[in-house]
């Protein structure tokens, strides 16, 4: 079975701190993961993905997450937050076999406090 | 072009109207999916095409319909909404179904009234 945990359904930050978000994930098969933003009544932006490759990923905007397969996450960070990050976040695990096999976290809204 | 189109960006429409939401995407991409997201909650699949078939319906009402008239569009068509199915239609297109991340558009605000 499949699933995919956001661990907090807000996250609040002062602009120019460290932006955490936690995703953990479970997978029977080797999971291809990614993390998408959405601002308000906008579509979901791809901000990274880790398919089986380097552990430690780059994304846009500043964003990595790193895979860390012992502890089943996928947890998003940026060393420095701008107003521009407050948004909803969603951490999405697809799996290789099935054709319904994206399956979403519940989100993480962040707030930037100026 | 790495763009998901969609078409109107917001639509309101009443109970016993017929509407159509347009999705088009020029990336080559083989497989496309329509998603409705209610406030605060995230995407919801209902239909999946793949090679421009029918691959996956999630048990969505009949009135909702998918078309999907070439490799390029993706339509759904509307007819007899409630007003329940208020949300934020979503259609994403991917290289493929397996091990490919999937590209959003913008959405379509629809109001059923």
């Amino acid at each position: 079975a499949q699933s995919v945990t956001q661990l907090d359904s807000h996250v609040s930050v002062s602009e120019g701190t460290p932006v955490l978000l936690r995703c953990n994930y479970s997978s029977s098969y080797s999971p291809s993961l990614f993390w998408y933003v959405q601002h308000p009544n906008k579509g979901l932006q791809l901000l990274l993905k880790y398919t089986s490759a380097a552990t430690l990923v780059k994304g846009i905007n500043g964003f990595e997450a790193e895979f860390k397969k012992s502890e089943t996450s996928f947890h998003l960070t940026k060393p420095s937050a701008h107003m521009s990050d407050a948004a909803e976040y969603f951490c999405v695990v697809k799996v290789k076999s099935g054709a319904n096999n994206l399956f979403f976290g519940t989100g993480t809204r962040l707030t930037v406090i100026p | 072009d790495t763009e998901v189109t969609q078409t109107p960006k917001h639509l309101v429409m009443g109970m016993t109207n017929k509407k159509s939401l347009k999705c088009e995407q020029h990336m080559g991409h083989r497989a496309m999916y329509w998603y409705k997201q209610k406030a605060k909650k995230p995407p919801e699949l209902m239909f999946v095409y793949s090679y421009e078939k029918l691959s996956i319906n999630e048990s969505v009402p009949s009135r909702f319909s998918p078309e999907c008239p070439n490799s390029s569009l993706l339509n759904l068509h509307l007819h007899a909404l409630q007003p329940e199915d208020s949300a934020l239609y979503l259609c994403a297109s991917s290289q493929g179904i397996v091990n490919t991340e999937a590209f959003f558009g913008q959405g379509t605000r629809l109001t059923v009234v």
